[in-house]
């Protein structure tokens, strides 16, 4: 399994802010990625982090919204850009392990817009 | 694309009874379904999983069956704890796109 972690695991912002959420995996992970789950609601994917190229976006969510980095093998970060209060969810990321089908989650980072 | 629908969306059961899950699916080339169980305040934490070539799986008191030919597939928890209480979430993967599509989500609770 991998263990996951995110920073901050929660934040108020004000809108037209950005805010940069992190996630460590303690292991080298071959997919990442970053999902977001409004209040009461199930898991919608916002992309997938490359490690070393850009990240694939599902429909409905594009990169100037959105902007990932993957640097390397541990290590992503989704950025909130220009916020408003309908982005107030929570931001979860996720790892598969090499050649494994499961999936595992972090904590959450809980964002509130105001 | 994949589409799962989750029912119920509430249960409520005695502690003691068992409760069960269900969610259907779409796309007949999923081939990888697992359930999550996230608490109050928490990520989601995989609690059992299946694969297209087994019919059922089972963990101590969890249970996992998988219909192909229906396209759907069902959680079963027996003797339910008070700790069982908790939303849960079914998911279908094509592992291909290797992508997970979640269905709505259970909201289960226990009764003392």
């Amino acid at each position: 399994s991998a263990v996951i972690s995110q920073k901050p695991s929660r934040d108020i912002c004000q809108r037209g802010t950005s805010l940069t959420i992190q996630c460590q995996v303690d292991s080298q992970v071959t997919m990442m990625f970053w999902y977001r789950q409004q209040p009461g609601q199930s898991l919608t994917l916002i992309a997938t982090a490359n490690q070393g190229s850009e990240a694939t976006y599902e429909s409905g969510f594009v990169i100037d919204k959105f902007p990932i980095s993957r640097p390397n093998l541990t290590f992503s970060t989704l950025t909130v850009s220009n916020m408003s209060p309908e982005d107030s969810s929570i931001y979860l990321c996720s790892a598969r392990t090499p050649g494994a089908y499961e999936q595992y989650f972090g904590p959450g980072t809980r964002l509130t817009v105001t | 694309g994949e589409n799962v629908e989750q029912h119920p969306s509430t249960l409520s059961v005695q502690e003691g009874d068992s409760a069960v899950i269900k969610c259907t699916y779409s796309d007949s080339a999923s081939n990888y379904f697992p359930w999550y169980k996230q608490e109050l305040g928490k990520g989601p934490q995989l609690i059992i999983d299946i694969r297209s070539n087994v019919g059922e799986k089972k963990d101590q008191r969890i249970a996992v069956t998988l219909n192909k030919t229906a396209k759907h597939f069902s959680l079963h928890i027996t003797e339910t704890q008070p700790e069982d209480s908790a939303v849960y979430f079914c998911a279908a993967s094509n592992q291909g796109a290797q992508k997970l599509v979640f269905g709505q989500g259970t909201r289960l609770t226990i009764n003392p």
